[in-house]
């Protein structure tokens, strides 16, 4: 029974690049939530989303990031021109039904250059 | 918007001394979970409280949820190297879509 899977683990990226993060999370799991953290830092809430469709945005910085959850595949966080401030690891965590346990992924940990 | 506290940061205790952390929210929580993290590595669920003045044991762990629903306590009794790491508490708003808000973390290095 898998857990939760995130890749890459690791992420090097030189700014002004794309970073893509993906999520695939439990089985029969089908929300999804993605968190980031600074070293040192707790866990900062970004985006909730079901399956197509974003349900809670309010963390999610206004510009270059993005996240969706296709009908069919992982769910995707995009940062588009990334920055030195954007490196931090980044958690997806899933959950079976809205108030339940979310179970998190391993990060992945982006470094920007 | 709602704030789950979790003071101090850092703790440092030796190796077999109990270990009490809380965490204090601004609003009325409908639950609460506690996860721990250790160094490199993922959070980890540990438990959910969600009954007003709720109490759990897990081995040498005691969660407590007040009375209030506004806060919540975690003791370690005779804590032991393996209990080294970052237990972050959760809460989740009354009425709200099941958004977790986390506190920054509370850091337990034990000495052995």
């Amino acid at each position: 029974n898998a857990g939760v899977m995130q890749n890459p683990r690791h992420l090097v990226r030189r700014r002004g690049q794309e970073a893509r993060l993906r999520c695939s999370p439990m089985k029969g799991h089908s929300h999804v939530y993605w968190y980031r953290q600074l070293p040192e830092e707790g866990l900062k809430f970004m985006v909730y989303l079901q399956k197509e469709n974003i349900i809670d945005e309010s963390g999610m910085p206004k510009e270059r990031f993005s996240a969706e959850f296709p009908k069919e595949g992982p769910s995707i966080l995009r940062i588009q021109q990334v920055v030195r401030g954007d490196s931090a690891a980044y958690f997806c965590a899933s959950s079976g039904l809205v108030s339940e346990t979310q179970y998190f992924g391993p990060g992945t940990r982006l470094l920007v250059l | 918007g709602q704030q789950v506290m979790q003071i101090p940061q850092y703790q440092h205790v030796q190796e077999g001394e109990d270990f009490t952390t809380y965490c204090n929210s601004s609003t009325t929580l409908s639950n609460i979970q506690w996860y721990k993290q250790r160094p490199g590595g993922h959070p980890v669920f540990l438990i959910q409280l969600v009954k007003s003045g709720e109490v759990k044991k897990q081995k040498r762990l005691t969660f407590q949820f007040g009375e209030a629903k506004k806060n919540s306590s975690l003791h370690i009794t005779a804590t032991q190297t393996t209990d080294v790491g970052t237990y972050f508490c959760a809460g989740e708003m009354t009425g709200a879509n099941s958004k977790l808000t986390f506190g920054k973390g509370i850091t337990l290095s034990v000495r052995p």
